[in-house]
């Protein structure tokens, strides 16, 4: 089974870009990476979810470096609204689901 | 038109009760799960049901029996309810039961044991 390591916490800026990394180190090859934001009094809502190499939608890119071993979100020009919780989420052929921690993201003024 | 639905939003009970939390979603979807979050956000996934029928049950006391009256909900009932079950509970639902689906969740049943 795989297991993912994200960072407890993270602060930045208003208008900073924010990276959030999550290990994997055991992911298998066709094991699939999502990642999740959860504001306070709701559910987890999905971002965006990649396999290899880049991904890019209208609020976030995702990179995954070619051993797969890791994967970084990027969320540009944050604003405070982006203050939440990330989660890193190793989707397994198997059909386990390997959540990390979360990540808690404060964003300053 | 909110897309999975869980009642009752908050939930407090004394201990030894029986209880149960209600999801439903409008999606379509075949596919559908129980999560518990701790107070540390901790997410857990407890159970999956695609089509009505189990796939995935995690290790989880046996006072939590889920039941799938057809694809578009999925209950949950706990018996005996112990003050660790105190929790933060939340349904999601995704297209089908692939490993790259993404879940859509809802907002969660707040559950307090006194």
């Amino acid at each position: 089974l795989a297991k993912t390591t994200q960072p407890i916490s993270m602060d930045s800026y208003e208008g900073q870009e924010v990276n959030i990394t999550c290990s994997h180190n055991n992911i298998a090859t066709n094991d699939y990476i999502t990642w999740y934001q959860q504001f306070p009094s709701q559910g987890p809502r999905f971002i965006i979810q990649g396999y290899k190499t880049k991904v890019t939608n209208e609020v976030a890119s995702l990179f995954i470096p070619a051993d797969r071993k890791s994967s970084t979100l990027s969320l540009p020009r944050v604003s405070l609204s982006d203050t939440a919780v990330y989660y890193c989420l190793v989707g397994e052929v198997n059909y386990q689901l390997i959540w990390g921690a979360g990540t808690k993201l404060i964003i300053k003024p | 038109d909110t897309a999975v639905s869980q009642t009752p939003k908050y939930l407090v009970t004394q201990m030894g009760n029986d209880k149960s939390i209600k999801c439903e979603q409008n999606l379509g979807h075949d596919t559908m799960y129980w999560y518990k979050q701790d107070s540390k956000k901790f997410l857990k996934i407890m159970f999956s049901y695609n089509n009505k029928e189990l796939i995935i049950n995690e290790t989880v006391p046996n006072r939590f029996s889920p039941k799938s009256p057809d694809k578009a909900h999925l209950n949950l009932h706990i018996n005996s309810l112990e003050l660790g079950d105190s929790a933060v509970y939340f349904c999601a639902s995704s297209q089908t039961q692939g490993y790259n689906q993404p879940q859509h969740f809802g907002d969660g049943t707040r559950l307090s044991i006194l």
